[in-house]
């Protein structure tokens, strides 16, 4: 049973334009919403997270929207750059077990110039 | 944060063997973890490796398949043993590092291809 649904599975975007990558969760125990950004070849890279007591949280460029009575998150990247083409993942953990995550299957993003 | 390094970046192994994987982290942390990232797919963690005490291991993954040791607060090592193409996958360490509440942090990963 999964238990962290992400959509879409790839996006493409125009220069300057929104993207927008969505997230559910299943599990309500989860109170630990990041998201990570991965380049082909790397590791993926803490971008940006969220926990339940906001509904939004804004790093630059990077916003996380978060309803927790929809179990619901999702990440917009705002003036999207070619440099964001990357496959991006949601995922869902309990603050007291931060490295125990569950992740989505992840959305590979391509800003096109 | 934190950073992490994994020893090797990648290999290409013969069916029945084993590889090491070793991981490092530049500050102590208490909690380490491997996950397992198949080609395309999404990360799927392997076991939490505490320091001082055996890994626990999530459904689906057993000690005798991939045995880790956490010898110190700074590095631990993954065995995949007895390699099939089935695990042909990238191998990553993780930590939960910081001030609580705690974030995650990911090593670059160990890309291994069996065959």
């Amino acid at each position: 049973q999964q238990q962290v649904k992400q959509s879409p599975q790839s996006l493409i975007v125009q220069k300057g334009g929104i993207s927008i990558i969505n997230c559910a969760y299943e599990n309500t125990a989860f109170d630990y919403f990041p998201w990570y950004q991965q380049f082909p070849g790397k590791g993926p890279a803490l971008l940006i997270a969220i926990r339940p007591d906001v509904s939004e949280k804004k790093e630059g460029r990077f916003t996380i929207s978060f309803n927790k009575s929809a179990k619901q998150f999702s990440l917009h990247i705002m003036d999207s750059q070619p440099g964001d083409s990357a496959t991006y993942f949601c995922a869902a953990s309990s603050r007291t077990n931060a490295g125990k995550s569950t992740f989505g299957d992840g959305t590979t993003l391509t800003v096109k110039p | 944060s934190a950073v992490i390094s994994q020893k090797p970046s990648r290999d290409i192994c013969q069916r029945g063997t084993s590889l090491t994987i070793q991981c490092q982290v530049d500050s102590q942390v208490t909690m380490m973890f491997w996950y397992r990232q198949q080609p395309g797919q999404s990360l799927t963690l392997i076991a939490t490796a505490n320091q001082g005490s055996e890994a626990t291991y999530e459904s689906g993954f057993v000690i005798d398949k991939f045995p880790i040791s956490r010898p110190n607060l700074t590095f631990s090592t993954l065995t995949v043993s007895n390699m099939s193409p089935e695990d042909s996958s990238i191998y990553l360490c993780s930590v939960e590092a910081g001030t609580a509440p705690y974030e995650q942090y990911f090593g670059p990963g160990t890309r291994l291809t069996v065959t």
